[in-house]
């Protein structure tokens, strides 16, 4: 069974950065394509950025609301996926999800979710 | 304002049948598959359709998909109380370089 946990979430003051960590069991994770999804509270799912597979070059894609600030990255040997966000704003308070699945040209569809973690950006 | 347009609610009576249209672009549903989400209250989303019309393992045959053009469509038939949820559809926008969902629809069994 796949399992994904997302961990690091709280209260940020504006303009600080947060680290979340998403951590897989139960897949083959240096095959597997990681997605990050939000979801402010009360609002509908917004996709935040992809990190494909090492061995699909490891690339990475984000949304345009927060190009430049956010940064996706995966430790392979640990089966974990990390989502850096800097220079943070109060609508970035979201539920932060991560998700497995292809996503690019062609298909886009996650498969498996985790729990999510709650990210609140107030001073 | 999301790439994708849903339409806000749909409602029916337990047993009957309900559509939730997924409106969209070239640059998205009329040249990639959809997928579609339910997200219970509370809950993660978990994925209904991929590829348009195919079903995870699991997944009930009273959900289903289909895709015409640049609109999509999630049906689900013999409505039960269970199904309240809010549904969602994504797919990649090529244009965009970004994956990107509708912004949901809200299903009420009267």
């Amino acid at each position: 069974e796949v399992q994904l946990v997302e961990s690091g979430g709280g209260l940020v003051k504006p303009g600080g950065s947060l680290r979340l960590s998403c951590a897989a069991s139960g897949l083959l994770f240096n095959n597997a394509w990681m997605t990050w999804v939000r979801q402010a509270p009360g609002k509908g799912l917004e996709w935040v950025g992809r990190i494909k597979s090492i061995n699909d070059g490891g690339t990475t894609d984000y949304a345009a609301v927060v190009k430049g600030r956010l940064t996706i990255s995966r430790d392979d040997s640990k089966t974990t996926l990390f989502l850096q966000l800097n220079s943070l704003k109060t609508e970035d308070t979201a539920v932060y999800y991560c998700a497995t699945g292809y996503c690019s040209v062609g298909s886009c569809a996650f498969d498996n979710w985790g729990q999510g973690t709650l990210v609140t950006v107030s001073s | 304002q999301s790439v994708l347009t849903q339409p806000p609610s749909v409602s029916a009576a337990p047993g009957q049948k309900v559509t939730i249209s997924c409106s969209g672009s070239t640059s998205n549903i009329g040249n990639n598959y959809v997928s579609w989400y339910q997200q219970l209250p509370g809950t993660a989303p978990k994925l209904l359709i991929y590829d348009n019309n195919k079903r995870p393992s699991g997944i009930p045959d009273r959900f289903s998909g289909s895709k015409s053009g640049t609109s999509a469509t999630l049906g689900i038939t013999g409505l039960q109380t269970g199904d309240e949820a809010d549904y969602y559809c994504g797919t990649w926008d090529s244009g965009l370089s970004a994956g990107v969902f509708g912004g949901g629809t809200k299903v009420t069994v009267l």
